[in-house]
């Protein structure tokens, strides 16, 4: 089946505007998650959604948004750009077990990498 | 922060296998170990993970200290293609969330 759907794939913006992201996770999947990545800090989790409620957020400023639909498909925005927002931008998708257990194996994305001028 | 330490880099020989290792001094009774990669400019792909018992699949095997304080991912017969970054995870199973707290991980270079 179809992996994780990330797009756009490269998006160059410049300072003090706004950026959407989107996801479309494995077929079945409800549980999404978003992560920044930057040669400095790494991958850093962002945010993850399961049946459209937030169940989890990193520790990133408000500009940092997301959401989730009902058919699991969700986006990410970042509004009022700074330069260090300029980054590899991966979303992962995950089942969970018969029982409502979250595994830990999650599927991720190719990324969407975001430069901003 | 990360509850893991990694080597920053290991080499491998083409078909030999390439033994990556994970200290996990901190590790509770109930957290299991994942492994994660990283191909360049891909997104991380799940490997392995275990608890206390050595596990193996198609892709590598991890063991697993009997005192849980370390372990050791096994890729036994590395290629070109195995060259990545691997991350070492620490983190309940179940819960609330799928969050996964990335370290620095071990970039492997398979030489041919």
């Amino acid at each position: 089946k179809a992996g994780v759907t990330q797009t756009p794939r490269y998006l160059i913006k410049t300072r003090g505007q706004q950026v959407t992201l989107s996801c479309s996770p494995i077929s079945g999947h409800r549980s999404v998650s978003w992560y920044q990545q930057t040669p400095g800090q790494g991958l850093q989790f962002l945010f993850e959604y399961f049946s459209e409620t937030q169940r989890n957020k990193g520790n990133f400023p408000g500009r940092f948004s997301g959401r989730q639909f009902s058919n699991s498909r969700s986006e990410m925005n970042v509004s009022t750009l700074e330069l260090g927002d300029s980054a590899l931008y991966l979303c992962a998708s995950s089942s969970r077990t018969s029982g409502g257990q979250n595994t830990g194996e999650l599927f991720f994305g190719e990324g969407s990498r975001l430069t901003v001028l | 922060d990360a509850k893991t330490t990694q080597p920053p880099s290991m080499d491998c020989a083409e078909g030999r296998a390439a033994n990556l290792p994970c200290n996990h001094s901190t590790i509770s009774g109930n957290e299991y170990v994942y492994w994660y990669r990283q191909i360049h400019s891909q997104g991380p792909q799940y490997i392995i993970h275990g608890l206390k018992n050595n596990e193996t699949n198609e892709m590598a095997s991890l063991i697993i200290t009997e005192d849980r304080k370390s372990s050791t991912l096994i890729l036994p017969h590395a290629t070109l293609r195995d060259t990545a970054v691997y991350y070492c995870i620490v983190r309940g199973y179940g819960g609330a969330t799928n969050k996964l707290i990335f370290g620095t991980g071990t970039l492997l270079a398979v030489q041919p």
